[in-house]
């Protein structure tokens, strides 16, 4: 198993340029996150999935869309990137069996970097 | 508002003394508590739980977390320090808030010193 792989590992972008990082699990979970991690602040949650073809918003969704429209896929878009979305971001995927007691798998972390 | 608080960024022990890192929570409701470990360029691996039962919960690599339901709090132990646990440690509690909300402390840094 794999578990969480996310691609790309780093990015340079332009302000104003878009782009999509991939986030693909295979244990086969239903539930599927974004997250920022910026130092001093933790795990930020951007956009989570309960299921195929759901998503909904988290604390930071502002600037970014996503879209899972295969169970195991979850894709974060930046339409046009702003020096502040400069972050490393994180995928995680968790099994929606025991409700929310479940751990979260985390994928590698992509570093981006917009300038 | 919600918040998970780790109140100290860097905590610095001997090897072989024991370690504790501490998290305190300020949330509604019976959360779930989760301990996640974070190495140098990598995603946070998970390290242990505190679900319901017993309030002394093991978990990988020797560690250990005690709930404490009037305190609020879910420090993470071990006996024996080691320098290879050197690391960022995440703090996380999970609500139920229509899709499982988990919210994140800020992170402790663990510095063993052999």
């Amino acid at each position: 198993n794999a578990g969480v792989t996310q691609t790309p590992k780093f990015r340079v972008l332009k302000t104003g340029q878009s782009m999509t990082l991939l986030c693909a699990q295979d244990m086969n979970h239903e539930y599927m996150y974004w997250y920022r991690q910026d130092p001093g602040m933790g795990l930020r949650l951007i956009h989570y999935s309960v299921g195929e073809g759901t998503t909904a918003k988290g604390e930071v969704p502002d600037g970014y869309n996503v879209s899972r429209l295969k169970k195991q896929n979850f894709l974060l878009g930046l339409e046009s990137a702003a020096p502040s979305q400069t972050s490393v971001y994180f995928c995680a995927s968790s099994s929606g069996t025991s409700g929310g007691a479940n751990e979260q798998f985390f994928g590698p972390g992509t570093r981006l970097t917009v300038l | 508002a919600q918040s998970v608080a780790q109140p100290e960024d860097q905590v610095n022990v001997a090897e072989g003394n024991p370690l504790t890192v501490k998290c305190t929570y300020s949330v509604s409701g019976n959360p779930y508590l989760f301990w996640y470990v974070q190495y140098p360029n990598r995603g946070l691996q998970f390290l242990l739980k505190y679900i319901t039962g017993d309030n002394l919960v093991k978990g990988s690599y020797g560690f250990e977390a005690e709930f404490n339901k009037s305190q609020t709090s879910f420090h993470l132990k071990k006996p024996s320090a080691l320098v290879s646990d050197s690391a960022l440690y995440f703090c996380a509690v999970r609500v139920h808030t229509g899709g499982f909300k988990t919210i994140f402390g800020a992170g402790t840094r663990l510095f063993v010193k052999a």
